[in-house]
């Protein structure tokens, strides 16, 4: 089964830029969709589609794929963009989805 | 507005069988994939089960063959009946909204949470 790997942590200031990547074999060729999961609250859809922002997340969050790697790219980070962030596709071989392990987003 | 609420989780013992359901309104089940994922403690994301628009199913390798998704359209609810329960399946399952034509999902209950423990 096809296989994500993200970073556990990824640690960074305030207004400064988080990257979180998310690997995995020829994932340029997939579509890689992302969500960020707060404490306590249920993880929300944040990019979808590699690059494509659902209505009410703003533009300093984008997302790039190519190769073998995925990237959400969080601009300007605040204290509340802290949360747990996973990356997830369809595995059209086995018609799953998958997720990644997950990445701790820390504000320092 | 688009809203899914979960319910049905508890305490059951290894072995024991629960069944959890997923109310939706705002959406139609029968018109949509919907998805369950859920999350151990302290872990990550697993996607759980989905069921097509036209009434297929698909299923994670590690529940297939104890657990069996269904809807119910006069009542626009999806359930999740979990049998031979292992300490291993203890999570939050989260029922979703999957998007037909990108796979992602849109739309996320808030989740009900259960614990298989004797």
């Amino acid at each position: 089964s096809y296989v994500l790997t993200q970073p556990p942590s990824v640690s960074v200031a305030p207004g400064q830029t988080a990257r979180i990547t998310c690997g995995g074999n020829n994932i340029g060729e997939r579509s890689v969709h992302w969500y960020q999961q707060k404490p306590g609250q249920a993880p929300v859809l944040v990019v979808y589609d590699d690059n494509e922002r659902p209505s009410g997340i703003p533009e300093r969050v984008s997302g790039f794929n190519s190769g073998n790697t995925a990237t959400l790219t969080i601009s300007r980070v605040e204290a509340g963009d802290e949360a747990d962030f996973y990356c997830q596709l369809w595995d059209s071989t086995t018609d799953h989805r998958v997720f990644g392990g997950g990445t701790r987003l820390t504000v320092l | 507005d688009e809203q899914l609420v979960e319910s049905g989780g508890g305490l059951v013992q290894p072995g024991g069988s629960l069944r959890l359901s997923c109310a939706a309104s705002g959406l139609t089940v029968r018109n949509n994939y919907m998805s369950w994922v859920r999350q151990a403690p302290g872990k990550g994301l697993e996607w759980v089960s989905l069921i097509y628009s036209g009434g297929d199913t698909q299923y994670a390798d590690s529940v297939k063959g104890r657990f069996t998704i269904s809807r119910d359209n006069s009542d626009n609810t999806v359930s999740l009946q979990m049998d031979s329960l292992r300490p291993e399946d203890t999570a939050v399952y989260y029922c979703a909204r999957d998007h037909a034509l990108g796979h992602y999902m849109d739309v996320w209950g808030k989740g009900t949470t259960v614990t298989v423990s004797s």
